[in-house]
């Protein structure tokens, strides 16, 4: 089946530094990786997406500068969050599809990230 | 482009009981429209995916509702369990693949 492993699970980093997190796909060729925040008591919120040999779509309030994407191949892809503070925790989601598919978006189980 | 509103935000009821969640949205091209569920400190569990072409799923306790005249999705829980005590979230497409839109949650409590 497939599947969309992503980690890590849980992390914590000192205010001003950086984290970065990563999602592989299984059983399927990831061609979209959409990239959601999910803030303490909020909603999902797309921060971009990213399509194999296109160019990585960020949608307003978040920018290349601060959530640099990597979506090298069908199978994986990362995003750090460079120079996290308080306002940066939350969980982040990662769903990849199979373009060109009736499938949904399989989602990872999301890394928690919580700042000092 | 695409807003989701969801209500209520926050919903108890009994055991037994049934609940409704609702989403209205406002792109008359979606298409694709899923319920998720997300248990305290866990990721989403799709609970259904709907397409635009069918109005009525049942699932295993719960019926979504589709009307696509008012723009709207019902969740409807049956006889709820303590196990259906989470975040529900409703989401909405209009390519079923990529950007999706979620609406803000709906926190249910099932009370015993």
């Amino acid at each position: 089946g497939a599947l969309v492993y992503q980690y890590p699970r849980r992390t914590i980093c000192k205010s001003g530094t950086s984290m970065r997190m990563e999602c592989q796909a299984v059983g399927f060729q990831a061609t979209s990786v959409a990239w959601y925040r999910q803030s303490p008591q909020k909603t999902f919120e797309l921060i971009a997406l990213s399509t194999v040999n296109s160019a990585i779509k960020y949608e307003q309030n978040f920018t290349q500068e601060k959530f640099p994407i990597s979506h090298p191949n069908l199978s994986f892809s990362s995003m750090t969050v460079l120079n996290a503070y308080l306002e940066d925790r939350g969980l982040y989601l990662c769903g990849a599809s199979q373009q060109f598919s009736n499938e949904r978006l399989f989602f990872g189980h999301g890394t928690k990230l919580s700042v000092l | 482009g695409e807003q989701v509103e969801q209500r209520p935000p926050h919903l108890s009821v009994r055991e037994g009981d049934s609940a409704v969640i609702t989403c209205t949205y406002t792109d008359p091209n979606s298409y694709y429209f899923f319920w998720y569920k997300q248990e305290p400190g866990a990721s989403l569990q799709l609970l259904m995916k709907v397409f635009s072409s069918t109005e009525i799923n049942e699932g295993q306790g719960f019926t979504v509702l589709l009307n696509k005249k008012d723009k709207r999705l019902s969740l409807n829980l049956t006889a709820a369990h303590p196990g259906d005590s989470a975040a529900y979230f409703c989401a909405v497409s209009a390519n079923g693949n990529e950007k999706i839109t979620f609406g803000a949650g709906t926190k249910l409590t099932i009370k015993p």
